[in-house]
């Protein structure tokens, strides 16, 4: 069954501004990761927050996890044509192999 | 190896043929994943492994679907009897265990069955 669920599934924006994606789940999780897949081949991992975490940055991402709300959303920062991808957020349970959980994507162009 | 690699990268195979797809996971990495995805959509879980051992092969999509891992390294996803709905990009990730850790993909098997 569907647990992440991305929005928007689309999104087109200037080269500098800023992408703002959002992941919501159903079921309580361990942790949530965001992934980016250009040419759909191999994903490739961006950042992992913890259930216990609440914000989370590396480079221009950063991340927010709010549990209550079951959601979560990725934010990139003065964006550039590089960064024109599909986005999946996914999510784990827990146990000594995580099985992740993909939602379908955000497919995100930047626009020069 | 330095990544996870996926042999082949594509293949064209004509229905009702049997495939075999190869995956060789990072060294040391103790669980290994398949998914596939079919164009245009997200990430179906099919089977993952931890060492040779299957706990959980709740999404394989029917019994033609079989796969197995050795040596706890190299995985090979089997399809019998291909049918048009299998053609997807079959992806397989590893990752570390014992903790919170991202998946290393590979590049993917790009699967037509005409």
């Amino acid at each position: 069954s569907q647990q992440g669920e991305e929005d928007p599934q689309a999104l087109s924006i200037q080269e500098g501004e800023n992408a703002t994606m959002n992941c919501s789940y159903k079921t309580s999780i361990n942790n949530l990761q965001w992934y980016r897949q250009n040419s759909g081949r191999g994903l490739v991992h961006l950042i992992l927050i913890r259930s216990n975490e609440r914000e989370k940055h590396s480079g221009r991402l950063r991340v927010t996890l709010d549990t209550s709300k079951k959601s979560s959303s990725l934010l990139i920062t003065a964006s550039r044509a590089a960064d024109t991808a599909s986005y999946f957020c996914a999510t784990a349970r827990g146990g000594g192999a995580q099985k992740l959980v993909f939602g379908q994507g955000t497919r995100l162009t930047i626009n020069p | 190896g330095a990544g996870v690699s996926q042999s082949p990268s594509n293949k064209v195979t004509e229905k009702g043929k049997d495939v075999e797809l190869r995956c060789d996971p990072i060294s040391g990495h103790t669980a290994l994943y398949w998914y596939r995805q079919s164009l245009g959509q997200g990430l179906e879980f099919l089977i993952y492994f931890q060492g040779n051992s299957a706990p959980d092969k709740s999404g394989l999509p029917s019994d033609r679907f079989s796969a197995e891992r050795t040596g706890g390294s190299v995985s090979t996803l089997t399809i019998q009897r291909t049918q048009q709905e299998d053609s997807a990009v079959y992806l397989c990730a590893s990752s570390r265990t014992g903790g919170d850790y991202g998946y290393t993909f590979g590049s993917g098997t790009r699967l037509t069955v005409v």
